[in-house]
């Protein structure tokens, strides 16, 4: 039972490369989400998907853009990464309503 | 901005005392509430969840609801070791769907 998977765990990139962050879940969970977690600045929501074929706004989206390409997955792309995008990224999903969301292990991502 | 705060801590606590732990939110109209626990390095696990009709304990972990103060706390009982970690307070600040505001945490250290 795999949960949330994130893929790549770890990524080196130069500024102004682009990449993109996957996130699948087995759960048949409705809503998925990325956020990142800075030191000191907790869990900051960037982009969610409420259901499939829906993607919205969260609390930091400058610099990334989000697809959800089925209910299973939802990818983060950076087009032109930046130093001040280096964080950890996480990726979950919940069924919906009030049930708690579940989480990824993570992608650590650092840009030089 | 709707905000969820934490004191970052640490909360240094013996070995089977009881750890309480606390967070404040700012949207009076929220309604339900999740602990979850970080281990260095780690992704976020949840402990516990709370809706605004109750507390609830679970096992060793009670978390409670003070609707007029707007705090939500969580207690352990008979704290470990391996309790030790950073404990995440969130709060769904949107009604139908879930869209969670995060605290920065609380780190908390078990002593033996």
């Amino acid at each position: 039972n795999a949960g949330v998977t994130q893929t790549p765990k770890f990524q080196v990139l130069k500024t102004g490369q682009s990449m993109t962050l996957q996130c699948a879940q087995d759960m048949n969970h409705n809503s998925m989400y990325w956020y990142r977690q800075d030191p000191g600045m907790g869990l900051r929501l960037i982009y969610y998907s409420a259901s499939e074929g829906t993607t919205d706004k969260g609390e930091v989206p400058n610099g990334y853009n989000v697809s959800r390409l089925n209910k299973r997955e939802f990818s983060l792309r950076l087009e032109s990464a930046a130093p001040s995008q280096t964080s950890v990224y996480f990726c979950a999903s919940t069924i919906g309503g009030d049930q708690p969301q579940h989480f990824g292990d993570g992608t650590r991502l650092s840009i030089l | 901005q709707k905000e969820v705060e934490q004191n970052s801590g640490p909360l240094s606590v013996p070995e089977g005392a009881i750890a309480s732990l606390n967070c404040t939110y700012s949207d009076r109209g929220s309604q339900s509430f999740f602990w979850y626990r970080q281990y260095s390095g780690k992704s976020p696990e949840l402990i516990m969840f709370i809706y605004s009709n109750g507390d609830k304990e679970d096992g060793r972990f009670t978390a409670q609801l003070n609707k007029a103060s707007q705090y939500v706390s969580l207690l352990i009982r008979d704290s470990q070791p391996s309790d030790s970690a950073t404990y995440l307070c969130a709060v769904n600040i949107e009604g139908g769907f879930q869209k969670l505001v995060f605290g920065t945490g609380t780190r908390l250290l078990v002593s033996p």
